[in-house]
This record gives C-alpha cells, structure tokens and sequence, in this order.
C-alpha cells in the first residue's frame, strides 16, 4: 500500500506570502497519479490539481503542481484569505486510493 | 450545477447496521465513476470505496471490506453504501464524490456535503 508523507504539519504565512507543500509517496506514482485537494472548515475537499500538475475546473493559476516519481509538490504562488486550510495529496495509481496526512496552512 | 447530497447518516450502536443514499442532480451518474471517502473527527481524509459506471469493477478499503458493500441505481441518479457490522472505528463523515474522467475516474472533482455516521454504545 502506497504511503503518503506530507510536510510541514503545519505552515504558518501571511496573505500574500507564497507557499510550497510537499508530499512524498513510498513508491514511485508513475504517469504522475497524484491530486492535491483542498479542505476549508467544515466543507468538503476540493480538486486543486490531478496528473501532478494539472489544474482542475475552475481553479486560478496562482495554484501548481510539480513533481514526478515519488517527490510532489504544491505551489501557491500568493496567498488569499481562502487559501487557510487544510491541503491534502492524493495517489490515485494503485487501490486503496490513499491520501497524506495533511499540511495546515495557517496564517501567521 | 452538479450537485451531490448524502443522506442516512446517525447514531448506531456496534455490530448495527446503516445505509447510507447519495443522490446526484445536475449530471447522468450513469457516465462516471463514483466513490465513498470518510473522514473521522478531527483526521485525514480515507478512502473507503469505488464503483464503475457500469458496476463492475468495485473495490474497498481493507478496513471496510466484507462489512460495506457499494451499489449505484443509475436509473435513479444515487449511489448507496451499506455498512453492517460497524465498528466504533467507522465514525466518520461520509461523502461520496465523483470521479473525474481525465483521472481515470479515480481523483475526486465534485464532492457531496457529508452524512455523519456515529457508531457508540
């Protein structure tokens, strides 16, 4: 089963700061299945990026993603006050279609 | 505007059982993969299972398999998951969420509001 590693725990920033999320898997995702996800209090996930660096419907490019093998990361180029949440990878390779742990952003 | 909405979440007690609905608008469920995904109170988002269009394949996560069973009446746009024998470990959000079909249906593009299952004594 495939193990996602994300990192920092928590992040701390300011509004208009930039922000990078790592997520490191145990096995290497090959043709880059991996999603990042955002989650705001009390609301349900939202699809930021799929394929690695794709970004999904309606999601602003100050979001991307990087990476390949096992070491992606995601990138936010200037933080919004909807940006404080909770951000979560995913590998969607192999089933069981595991998620990482989690990386808080908080503001500072 | 595609819509998800679960329902049939609540209070159960160990070893009982509960079924839960999700009813899609805005969309033919018939074209897409779906999922059930869980989050515990406070933890991480988990998997928990997946249904193909058509129904077949279907897979779990070991910690629900032989216990939880998913299903989908495409005629009536919902997807289900049946959870027996629960376990005080199953509490959690229950979203089911659809697959986008550049991810193989197998990454998460609309999501449902959540149903909370509490399993306690």
């Amino acid at each position: 089963e495939f193990v996602l590693t994300q990192s920092p725990g928590t992040l701390s920033l300011s509004p208009g700061e930039r922000a990078t999320l790592s997520c490191r898997a145990s096995q290497r995702v090959s043709s880059n299945y991996l999603a990042w996800y955002r989650q705001k209090p009390g609301q349900a996930p939202r699809l930021l990026i799929y394929g690695a660096s794709s970004r999904a419907a309606d999601i602003p490019d100050r979001f991307s993603g990087s990476g390949s093998g096992t070491d992606f990361t995601l990138t936010i180029s200037r933080l919004e006050p909807e940006d404080f949440a909770v951000y979560y990878c995913q590998q969607y390779l192999t089933s069981p279609y595991t998620f990482g742990q989690g990386t808080k952003l908080e503001i500072k | 505007e595609v819509q998800l909405v679960e329902s049939g979440g609540g209070l159960v007690q160990p070893g009982g059982s509960l079924r839960l609905s999700c009813a899609a608008s805005g969309f033919s469920l018939s074209t897409y993969n779906m999922n059930w995904v869980r989050q515990a109170p406070g933890k991480g988002l988990e998997w928990v299972s997946y249904i193909t269009s058509s129904g077949y394949p279907i897979y779990y996560a070991d910690s629900v398999k032989g216990r939880f069973t998913i299903s989908r009446d495409n005629a009536k746009n919902s997807l289900y998951l049946q959870m027996n024998s629960l376990r005080v470990e199953d509490t959690a959000v229950y979203y089911c969420a659809r697959g986008l079909p550049y991810c193989g249906g197998d990454c998460y593009d609309s999501w449902g509001q959540g149903t909370l299952v509490t399993v306690s004594s």
